[in-house]
This record gives C-alpha cells, structure tokens and sequence, in this order.
C-alpha cells in the first residue's frame, strides 16, 4: 500500500499571503495519478487538482498542482478568506490511499 | 442538478448490520464507478469500497473486508453498502463518491454518520 505524508500538519498565514503544502508517497505514484482536495467543516471533500496539476472545473487559478514520483506540492498563490480548509492529497495509481491532511488556519 | 445523497446511517450496537444507500441523479449512472469513503470523527478519509459500472469488479479495504458488501442498482441509479459485524472503529461519515474514468473522485455526496455503540 502507497502511504502518503502530508506537511505539515498545520499550517497559519494571513488571507493574502502563499500557500504551500507538500504531500510526500512511500513509493512512486504511477502516472501522477495524485489528486488534491479541499474539505470544510460540515462538507464533503471538494476535488482541486487531478492528474498531479490538472485544475478541476471551476476551480480558482490561484490553486496550482506541481510534482512526479514521490513528492507533490499544492500551492495556493494567494489567500482568500474561504480557502481556509483542510486539504487532502490521495493517490489513485495503486488502489486508492489519502495524506493525512494538512489544517490551513488564519494567522 | 448533478448529486449523490446518502441516506441510511444511524446508531447501531456492535455486531450489528446497517444498509447505507446513495441515490445518483442529473447524470448516467450506469456508466460511471462509484466508491465509499469514510471519515471517522475529527480524522481523515478512508477509502472503503468500489465498484465497477456494471458491478463485476470490486474492491475493498482490508479494514472491512468479510464485513462489508458493495452493490448496485443501475435500473434504479443507486449504490449501496451493506454492512454487518459492526464495531465501534467503524465509526464515521459515510460519503459515496463517483470515479473519473482516471482513478479521481470528482463528485462526492454529503454523507450518513454511522455510529457503532452500546
């Protein structure tokens, strides 16, 4: 089973400010099949980035994907008020497994 | 509108046996694979179970398998989770979710909470 490690666990910045969270596999993911997606509290997790660095339909430029093999990165370019979330990478390549989660707070 | 709602969870004993339900709409079921994931209180996702568009292919988590049984309904565009021997690590919201033909999850629904105690 692909493990995955997210990091870090918690992450405090300002609406405005940049955003980068790493998402790390025990081995490599096949064809960057690496996902990402956002979770509120109450809500259902929300597909971001499919494919490593694809952006799902509707989702705001300022999310980019980056990454191959065993290291992936999400990256939020600037802040706004409503991507304060928890955020999930899963890797689909190998059965299907999800990072633990990185909580993004407001500073 | 395009959705899944879950529908089915509630309180059990363990050893019990619960019958979730997730009812498809606005898009064609039959021809998309579906999953069960779950997320015990205040923790991360866990994959449970998936299921190909006709059915004949399924997998499952080690953490349930031998307890849980995923089936489909596509005349009436729903799937469901059968789940019996309950023990209180079970635990958790229930979210079915559909499978792009890639491997990604890109629509979830809501949710059932299952509780598992005495």
């Amino acid at each position: 089973e692909i493990v995955l490690t997210q990091s870090p666990g918690t992450l405090s910045l300002s609406p405005g400010e940049r955003a980068t969270l790493s998402c790390r596999a025990s081995q490599s993911v096949s064809s960057s099949y690496l996902a990402w997606y956002q979770q509120k509290p109450g809500q259902a997790p929300r597909l971001l980035i499919y494919g490593a660095s694809s952006r799902a339909t509707g989702i705001p430029d300022r999310f980019s994907g980056s990454g191959s093999g065993t290291d992936f990165t999400l990256t939020i370019s600037r802040l706004e008020p409503e991507d304060f979330a928890v955020y999930y990478c899963q890797q689909y390549g190998s059965s299907h497994t999800f990072g633990q989660g990185t909580r993004l707070e407001i500073k | 509108e395009v959705q899944l709602v879950e529908s089915g969870g509630g309180l059990v004993q363990p050893g019990g046996s619960l019958r979730l339900s997730c009812a498809a709409s606005g898009f064609t079921f039959s021809s998309y694979e579906m999953n069960w994931v779950r997320q015990a209180p205040g923790k991360g996702l866990e994959w449970v179970s998936y299921i190909s568009s006709s059915g004949s292919t399924i997998y499952y988590a080690d953490s349930v398998k031998g307890r849980f049984t995923i089936s489909r309904d596509n005349a009436k565009n729903s799937l469901y989770l059968q789940m019996n021997s309950l023990r209180a690590e079970d635990t958790a919201v229930y979210y079915c979710a559909s499978n792009h033909i890639e491997g990604y999850f890109d629509l979830w629904g809501r949710g059932t909470l299952v509780t598992v105690s005495s």
